[in-house]
């Protein structure tokens, strides 16, 4: 079974910083790993996702994710904060091992941009 | 395209009624699903629809229904709702089930239950 860690309910950063949110991950087999934003009163939008290859995937919005086997990570980072950022943020995980897998979510964090 | 909708966006119920939330999407994938969210809970699936005919019970299928009605729409039916059930209801679709198909959401129900 597979699971997904969120380090944060709640990550406040001040408009132009750095933006890092943290996702760990378990998987019993080679992930596929997504994430997701949602703004209020929204559904989720992907923002980016990992197959397989380069490690560093490029989404919208700026953001970028690293994926890291040896630390079964998949942190989302942006340099440069705006406030139009601020949502809730999902990492999530799919096995790929055949036939239907579930995505498992994580519980998300909630990203506040201080003005 | 529209995307995902659903239907209704939003709804209150007293407990032991019941409704159908309704979902449609027009990108001509093959699988569906529905999630509830609840704060500090993330997402869990109720139920999925692999593909046209089939359906499946997710992790929460306790009192709850669904039809995939055509390729389209997938609906989900609460036959007594109990206020356990109060919560945000996620309609979702991607071109497979398997993969690394990402889903498309659609806006959500709000669905309280007095």
């Amino acid at each position: 079974a597979q699971s997904v860690t969120q380090l944060g309910s709640h990550v406040s950063v001040s408009e132009g910083a750095l933006v890092l949110l943290r996702c760990n991950y378990s998987s019993s087999v080679p992930p596929y790993l997504f994430w997701y934003v949602q703004y209020p009163n929204q559904g989720l939008q992907l923002l980016l996702k990992y197959t397989t290859g380069a490690t560093l995937v490029k989404g919208i919005n700026g953001f970028e994710a690293e994926f890291k086997k040896s630390e079964t990570s998949f942190h989302l980072t942006k340099p440069s904060a705006h406030m139009s950022d601020a949502a809730e943020y999902f990492c999530a995980v799919r096995p790929d091992s055949g036939g239907y897998q579930k995505v498992t979510f994580g519980t998300g964090t909630k990203l506040q941009v201080i003005p | 395209n529209a995307g995902v909708t659903q239907t209704p966006k939003f709804q209150v119920l007293k407990t032991g009624q019941s409704m159908t939330l309704q979902c449609a999407q027009d990108m001509n994938h093959n699988s569906m699903y529905w999630y509830r969210q609840d704060p500090g809970m993330g997402l869990r699936l109720i139920y999925y629809s692999a593909s046209e005919g089939t359906t499946d019970k997710g992790e929460v299928p306790n009192g709850y229904n669904v039809s995939r009605l055509n390729k389209r729409e997938f609906s989900l039916r609460l036959e007594s709702a109990a206020p356990s059930q109060t919560s945000v209801y996620f309609c979702a679709s991607s071109e497979r089930s398997n993969g690394a198909g990402e889903q498309y959401f659609g806006p959500g129900t709000r669905l309280t239950v007095t």
